[in-house]
């Protein structure tokens, strides 16, 4: 069966300091794919990223940055310079087998101060 | 863009009463999602549609929940009778993917439907 874990259930920081939200996977698939959503106060999940099981490389996209390590099942999502409109709720995700059945973790509630 | 539309937004009922939560994806995507996202916990799937066939309810409540898509297109959740620990957020998402290719493309969520049982 498929699992995620967030084990940070909040966290708060400064306005500015960097931060690194934890996600680790379990799957017993070959090929699967791994995701990132972010839930503001408003509600609506909003897509992050998507990385798929063949591709380790780190990606960057502004102020956010993922790293996926296979060895670990990992897939950690980092916010440098972290600002206040990134307070939200953040939640990994995995998606494997043929019909695609996406299982949520329980998310990290981030808190940015300002 | 385009959007997954959810209705109502706000649903308060009393115990025992009978409920119902529509959603209409995006045009032309194959898949649909219903989601149970109670208050700080992640959303838990409820139901998975690929066109109008239902292809995962391994964690629908069926004695009191039914989910059906017609036409393949929108959807309609029920929850009948409702119960006290019904009360969460039901989020609709979908996905442009289609049988098993395996493409895994992201899902579009919807705003939700807030619902309270009393």
């Amino acid at each position: 069966a498929q699992k995620v874990t967030q084990a940070q259930t909040e966290i708060s920081v400064v306005e500015k300091e960097d931060v690194t939200l934890d996600c680790v996977y379990e799957t017993r698939d070959t090929t699967y794919y791994l995701f990132w959503y972010k839930q503001p106060p408003s509600g609506e999940l909003v897509f992050l990223i998507r990385r798929n099981s063949f591709d380790e490389q780190n990606e960057i996209s502004g102020r956010y940055s993922w790293n996926f390590q296979k060895s670990t099942s990992s897939f950690n999502f980092t916010i440098t310079a972290s600002q206040v409109v990134d307070s939200a709720v953040y939640f990994c995700a995995l998606s494997e087998g043929g019909y695609q059945k996406v299982t949520f973790g329980t998310g990290t509630k981030l808190q940015v101060i300002p | 863009e385009a959007e997954v539309a959810q209705s109502p937004r706000y649903k308060i009922t009393e115990k025992s009463q009978a409920v119902a939560f529509w959603c209409d994806p995006i045009s032309g995507h194959a898949t649909l999602y219903w989601y149970r996202q109670i208050l700080g916990q992640g959303p838990e799937l409820l139901v998975q549609f690929q066109d109008e066939s239902v292809v995962d309810d391994s964690q629908l409540p069926k004695d009191r929940f039914s989910a059906e898509r017609l036409k393949g297109v929108d959807s309609t959740l029920k929850i009948q009778p409702a119960e006290l620990g019904d009360s969460a957020m039901y989020l609709c998402a979908s996905s442009p993917n289609r049988g098993r290719r395996r493409t895994n493309e992201k899902l579009f969520f919807g705003s939700g439907t807030q619902l309270s049982v009393l």
